[in-house]
């Protein structure tokens, strides 16, 4: 039973460019969360997806948008990129809302 | 304004001995908590959870201790093992559905 499985692993961008990760969940989830971890952070939630619409959001600006596929694979794209957004990004998916989240291996951005 | 705290950045313990792991909340809406262990390039793994309803679950050598009035959990491990060695995260959430907040984690470091 495949996990959780995110592309690219690394990725390296310049400030102002524009980025988009890919994140396909764990069979027979329909749930897929985005986090961002930063250097000596716990995750910090971006936003959640559930049947192609984004039902929750945390504090991350506008900039930060997603995407739910039919397939339930998810995208997250991060666009006007700053020094700041250099992290490591984790996708995490669950049975449905509220149920326990289980995590990909993350995409380490490194923004220059 | 973090309702997960995790006090202590790391703990190191002898090989054999009791690992105990603490985190504190704030939000008394809380009323559902889990553990993940993450090793370094991997992904967080889910450990244990435990629901508002009840104050102890055990699985394997692990066991997570939930005290509400103090708004206080606990993760201990018994015995520890050098593969336990990781960067254990605290999460909770409130109400079906809501994103999980993570707290910062602590180092685990088991020495032989």
């Amino acid at each position: 039973d495949a996990g959780v499985t995110q592309s690219p692993t690394h990725l390296i961008k310049t400030r102002g460019q524009q980025v988009t990760l890919r994140c396909s969940p764990k069979s027979g989830h329909d749930t897929v969360s985005w986090y961002q971890q930063a250097l000596g952070q716990g995750p910090q939630f971006i936003f959640q997806y559930y049947e192609e619409e984004e039902r929750q959001r945390g504090n991350f600006p506008d900039r930060f948008s997603g995407h739910q596929f039919p397939n339930y694979s998810s995208e997250l794209n991060v666009n006007a990129l700053l020094l700041g957004d250099s992290a490591l990004y984790l996708c995490a998916s669950s049975l449905a809302l509220g149920e326990t989240q289980y995590f990909g291996p993350g995409t380490r951005l490194l923004v220059l | 304004d973090q309702q997960v705290k995790q006090n202590s950045p790391s703990l190191s313990v002898q090989e054999g001995r009791i690992s105990i792991l603490n985190c504190d909340y704030t939000n008394s809406m809380f009323d559902y908590f889990l553990w993940y262990k993450k090793y370094p390039a991997e992904g967080p793994t889910f450990l244990i959870s435990i629901s508002s309803i009840k104050d102890k679950n055990e699985d394997g050598r692990f066991t997570v201790f939930l005290n509400k009035s103090a708004k206080h959990l606990s993760l201990h491990i018994v015995p520890s093992q050098p593969g336990d060695s990781a960067v254990y995260f605290c999460a909770a959430h409130h109400n079906y559905g809501q994103n999980f907040v993570f707290g910062p984690g602590t180092r685990l470091s088991v020495l032989p």
